[in-house]
């Protein structure tokens, strides 16, 4: 069955980096796009980006270019997510997803990012 | 970017209600239009893809329908496990982007 497991949650200072990993298994890792989609406490869904599994190819969100970066490793069918010069309002539950291109049909559990002094 | 604009944005139901969400689009999607369930503390689940696509596994209680700007989602017979939050999505072009949410709650 397919599934996404998601790295553990995480507590960062103002400033530093973090960097969110998604395991996949299931299914052909390569056929399928990756989503990241954060979820901040309360709030709606925001998308922050895509990523190929098969070339690379990324599309980021307006609002994060140049502090986030997407990528996929097809021999460890793991997608991961660095987001740099983290600030209070980048405290949020991020998700990773399967993109089958006109939906997200598997999500990962989701994991914890808490930025804090 | 494309604007996605739900309403309501809550609606109080009993069981066996019948539910209409509607998502509207700034401009044009055709039918990449995705809708989704969220319960507390959980990930997102897809309900319908393509508009009116009903994802495997997704009772036949819900239904969705529209092309272009405006499209619904309907709950024909509200149950119990419906209660939860839900959201459009447009697939149509990058950047992705959602409705704010339509929570459902008891009435």
């Amino acid at each position: 069955q397919v599934q996404l497991v998601q790295s553990g949650a995480e507590v960062k200072k103002p400033g530093a980096s973090v960097k969110v990993s998604c395991k996949a298994s299931g299914y052909t890792f390569p056929s399928y796009g990756i989503s990241w989609v954060r979820q901040a406490p309360g709030q709606g869904l925001e998308w922050l980006g895509w990523t190929s599994a098969y070339n690379g190819n990324t599309k980021y969100a307006q609002n994060l270019q140049g502090r986030v970066t997407m990528t996929t490793d097809t021999s460890t069918r793991t997608a991961s997510m660095e987001l740099r010069s983290l600030r209070s309002d980048d405290t949020a539950v991020y998700y990773c997803a399967r993109d089958k291109v006109d939906a997200y049909d598997y999500w990962g559990q989701g994991t914890l990012v808490t930025v804090s002094s | 970017d494309i604007q996605m604009t739900q309403s309501p944005s809550s609606v109080s139901a009993s069981v066996g209600d019948r539910v209409t969400i509607t998502c509207r689009a700034s401009q044009g999607i055709s039918n990449w239009l995705a809708w989704y369930q969220q319960k507390p503390g959980k990930a997102p689940k897809l309900l319908i893809f393509a508009a009116s696509s009903l994802q495997s596994g997704v009772p036949s209680r819900f239904s969705g329908s529209g092309s272009g700007t405006d499209f619904t989602l309907t709950i024909s017979s509200l149950q119990p496990e419906d209660f939860a939050t839900y959201y459009c999505q447009q697939a149509n072009s990058f950047p992705r982007t959602f409705g704010q949410g339509t929570k459902v709650e008891m009435k």
